[in-house]
């Protein structure tokens, strides 16, 4: 099967404009995670999706949403993006959507200037 | 609030030895603890987990242990090998009904091992 793809790889942005990334999940999987990633704060959860569903949600503010598709691709969404988003965005898949075995994504690497 | 504590933060050996990386979690209903292996410039990789329902799990030369009474894991890696260098993250999950998709990662550890 396919791993889990994540497109664009690398993003560059300006403050306060919005970004939309992709993540499709390995065939079959219906939950997806995302997560952030840097290095001062490491992985932190931002959302969990399954069946068109947002099941679960970290604490990030509200410029950060997400949707997923009847074909279990999502997204997510950052709107007004400021210096501190830039970071390594993760999203990962899982078949049985309770949080265990979650397969991730190469990231997409988003820079804000 | 849900916490994992993850140390050392880095950790040097020499290739053949032992590593040993500890791990401990705030929220004693967290039941799933994956270990991912993160390469530079690539994604997390799940290498080995364990469910609370076991103490210790193998496989070839790794191993994860869990205390759960103390509320705390750990991850054994024997005969280590320069391919083994990386960052290695424990996690917790509280799986279940109502606790979906979440794992709480641990900061890391960057494990080097020299030739």
């Amino acid at each position: 099967k396919a791993g889990v793809t994540q497109t664009p790889r690398y993003l560059i942005k300006t403050r306060g404009q919005q970004v939309t990334l992709s993540c499709s999940p390995i065939s079959g999987h219906r939950s997806v995670s995302w997560y952030q990633q840097t290095p001062g704060q490491g992985l932190q959860f931002l959302f969990e999706y399954f069946s068109e569903t947002q099941r679960n949600k970290g604490n990030f503010p509200g410029r950060f949403s997400g949707r997923q598709f009847s074909n279990s691709r999502s997204e997510m969404n950052v709107s007004t993006l400021e210096l501190g988003d830039s970071a390594l965005y993760l999203c990962a898949s899982s078949s049985t959507g309770d949080g265990r075995t979650q397969y991730f994504g190469p990231g997409t690497r988003l820079t804000v200037l | 609030g849900e916490n994992v504590e993850q140390h050392p933060s880095t950790l040097s050996v020499q290739e053949g030895d032992s590593a040993v990386i500890k791990c401990t979690y705030s929220d004693s209903a967290s039941n799933y603890f994956p270990w991912y292996k993160q390469e530079l410039g690539k994604r997390p990789q799940l290498i080995i987990d364990i469910r609370s329902n076991v103490g210790e799990k193998k496989d070839q030369r790794i191993a994860v242990t869990l205390n759960k009474t103390a509320k705390h894991f750990s991850l054994h890696i024997t005969e280590t090998q320069p391919e083994d260098s990386a960052v290695y993250f424990c996690a917790a999950s509280i799986t279940g009904s109502g606790n979906t998709g979440k794992l709480i990662f641990g900061q890391g550890t960057t494990l080097q091992v020299k030739p």
